[in-house]
């Protein structure tokens, strides 16, 4: 089956710094990727869509300054949060659009906290 | 918009027995998807099963099947033979372009 990888798993990081999430689709050429942010005993909040080559589409109240997506090729899209604080600490997934199926798969997600 | 409604935040089933998972949506389109995916512990999203609306017959995949009900927009998963493993948050999830519309999401509990 079709797999997505998230690097890093986890992440601590001070308050002031910026961190970068990579969202890579292993067998896969994703043209559209997603990014959610999960917190806990919630679902899934679409935080913006990305497709490559273009700018991605961020949902309303998402601050694009603050979470730079970038999705440089077909097999990868980063997130990076900006002047991180810590009330970005939060669960954060990815998942890719398999175009020839047309199914989302899912990274594994990172944990972000800062302190 | 469009709107998923799970109304159940938790469920409990003793194993091997059934259980019914329920969701609604509301929506003005005629064609879309409907998915159940499945979050264990782990916290890695798992597709568990998926529905095509223009598709009559209910979806099933090994012990997991859904009642799909258009008119109603009622699309409800039931597991069989509940094991240990199926315990997780199960989100009902609604897809007409390209993006995924969750529910709340509903956390299975099971009891050996």
């Amino acid at each position: 089956g079709a797999v997505v990888s998230q690097h890093p798993s986890r992440v601590i990081c001070k308050s002031g710094t910026s961190v970068k999430i990579e969202c890579r689709s292993l067998d896969f050429q994703a043209t559209t990727m997603f990014w959610y942010r999960q917190f806990p005993k919630q679902s899934l909040m679409l935080m913006a869509t990305s497709n490559e080559g273009s700018k991605a589409t961020y949902e309303q109240g998402v601050e694009k300054d603050k979470f730079l997506i970038n999705h440089a090729s077909l097999t990868l899209s980063t997130l990076t949060v900006t002047s991180a604080h810590p009330e970005d600490s939060s669960f954060y997934i990815c998942s890719a659009r398999y175009p020839l199926i047309d199914e989302q798969f899912f990274g594994p997600g990172t944990r972000l906290t800062v302190l | 918009a469009q709107t998923v409604t799970q109304s159940q935040p938790e469920m409990s089933v003793q194993e091997a027995e059934t259980v019914t998972l329920s969701c609604t949506y509301d929506t003005s389109e005629s064609d879309y998807y409907l998915f159940w995916y499945k979050q264990p512990p782990s916290r890695q999203m798992i597709l568990v099963i998926r529905q095509e609306a223009y598709k009559q017959q209910n979806a099933t995949e090994n012990r997991f099947s859904v009642n799909f009900q258009k008119a109603a927009k009622s699309f409800s998963l039931k597991i069989s033979d509940s094991q240990l493993g199926d315990a997780a948050m199960y989100f009902c999830a609604y897809r007409s372009h390209y993006q995924l519309i969750w529910g709340a999401g509903t956390k299975l509990i099971i009891k050996p």
